[in-house]
């Protein structure tokens, strides 16, 4: 069965240092990769997915993420942290069950980003 | 113009009551689907449609019939509300189900279901 871990409940990261927010995976064949972001009482807001080719994918609002296919990982990344940042992170796999496309979700990673 | 929406945003109602939530995109997507998020914020699928046909059924209780008159929408519907359905409900669209590209989900803003 396919499954994502957040092994991170919370991130602390000051304005302007590089964050990492973790993913690692389990899927039976090629995985394909998502990251969401929910802002507070808003839905989810698509950021970037992996697919297929280049390990590292760029993303919406300055973030980037890197598959790793020997550590199972699907890392988020930011260079340098905005306060506006802070948010909930979701990282998520499609199942490849049959034909059902729905997402399968980490627990989620708070970000806060400190000024 | 909002890609995916919902009505209501916030419903609060007794137990026991019977409430709809609708759900609308505009994208001219054939998939849509229903994603429930729990007080701790951990996001599972509900059911999910393709072109109007119920492709996903979790383990949902047979309380929640989700129904859907036309590709652009997918309404949910709860009858006999109990105080363990207060949760935060989610719609999404995706193009299709097809794994090519790997379809992004596209969410709605979200209904906020508070069971007394």
């Amino acid at each position: 069965a396919q499954s994502v871990a957040q092994p991170e409940d919370q991130v602390n990261v000051a304005e302007g240092n590089p964050l990492t927010v973790k993913c690692t995976y389990s899927v039976s064949g090629n995985p394909y990769l998502f990251w969401y972001v929910q802002y507070p009482n808003r839905g989810l807001q698509f950021l970037l997915k992996y697919i297929t080719g280049d390990n590292l994918v760029k993303g919406s609002y300055g973030f980037e993420a890197e598959f790793n296919k020997s550590q199972t990982s699907f890392h988020l990344k930011k260079p340098s942290a905005l306060v506006s940042d802070s948010a909930l992170y979701f990282c998520a796999v499609r199942d490849h069950g049959g034909s059902q496309g729905n997402l399968i979700f980490g627990k989620g990673t708070k970000l806060s980003v400190k000024p | 113009d909002t890609a995916v929406s919902q009505t209501p945003k916030y419903l609060v109602t007794q137990m026991g009551n019977d409430k709809s939530i609708k759900c609308e995109q505009n994208l001219g997507h054939d998939t849509m689907y229903w994603y429930k998020q729990d007080s701790k914020k951990f996001l599972k699928i509900m059911f999910s449609y393709n072109n109007k046909e119920l492709i996903i059924n979790e383990t949902v209780p047979n309380r929640f019939s989700p129904k859907s008159p036309d590709k652009a929408h997918l309404n949910l519907h709860i009858n006999s509300l109990e105080l363990g359905d207060s949760a935060v409900y989610f719609c999404a669209s995706s193009q299709d189900l097809s794994l090519a590209g790997g379809k992004t989900q596209y969410f709605g803003p979200g209904t906020r279901l508070l069971v007394l």
